[in-house]
């Protein structure tokens, strides 16, 4: 059973600080690894992917990954109350038959407060 | 623009019911996938289809079907509602079997089986 672990949370930033969200995966094999953004009420949403190890930049985000500890991470600059929302790490497994589709974690909920 | 839809958006049933949940993408994509989202375990994925005539179990696949007559649709049919079918439930569409592409989601439908 592949697993996608992350902190429930609530995790709280005060505005203009760096939020940092982590994910651990079981799956040595794995390849592709995602962060969504998920606001209540709503579906999730794409906000960065990363396939190498080290870090990935995209205006405020920042994903990291370490496939030698298993180890993917989010950071969001400059933090915004826009950025309050529950964010889920996905991941691909090793690649073979059947193994295309994503495992979720259960999503770290972020609140930035004002 | 191309697009994912769900409907109906809101459902409630009567347990034992057999209820059609419809999901039809305009992105042309290949791949689809049928997820459940609950309090407390995340995104679980029911069924997937890499193509027409293509259908695959997945994590929580017990009580419901699926069929793929054609690139845009994927309905799931609850077979016989039961209450623990409760949830949100998400269809998905993806490019590419390669690397594992990103997810395009639905708006959702939130069903209540009494």
């Amino acid at each position: 059973q592949k697993e996608v672990e992350q902190n429930s949370g609530p995790l709280s930033v005060p505005e203009g600080a760096i939020a940092s969200l982590n994910c651990t995966y079981s799956d040595r094999g794995s390849q592709s690894f995602f962060w969504y953004r998920q606001y209540s009420g709503k579906s999730p949403e794409l906000i960065m992917f990363i396939y190498s190890n080290g870090d990935k930049e995209d205006g405020r985000f920042t994903a990291q990954l370490n496939k030698a500890s298993q180890y993917v991470s989010l950071l969001i600059r400059d933090s915004q109350p826009s950025d309050s929302a529950t964010y889920l790490c996905a991941v691909v497994g090793t690649p073979g038959a059947g193994s295309y589709q994503l495992t979720f974690g259960k999503g770290t909920k972020l609140s930035v407060i004002p | 623009d191309a697009e994912i839809t769900q409907s109906p958006r809101h459902k409630i049933t009567e347990t034992g019911r057999q209820v059609t949940l419809a999901c039809h993408q305009t992105w042309n994509h290949n791949n689809m996938f049928w997820y459940r989202q609950d309090l407390g375990h995340g995104l679980r994925l029911i069924h997937y289809s890499y193509g027409v005539h293509d259908t695959n179990k997945g994590e929580v696949s017990d009580g419901y079907s699926v069929s793929r007559s054609n690139t845009e649709d994927l309905p799931l049919t609850l077979e016989s509602a039961a209450s623990s079918q409760t949830s949100v439930y998400f269809c998905a569409s993806s490019e590419s079997e390669e690397w594992g592409s990103p997810l395009h989601f639905g708006n959702g439908t939130r069903l209540t089986v009494t």
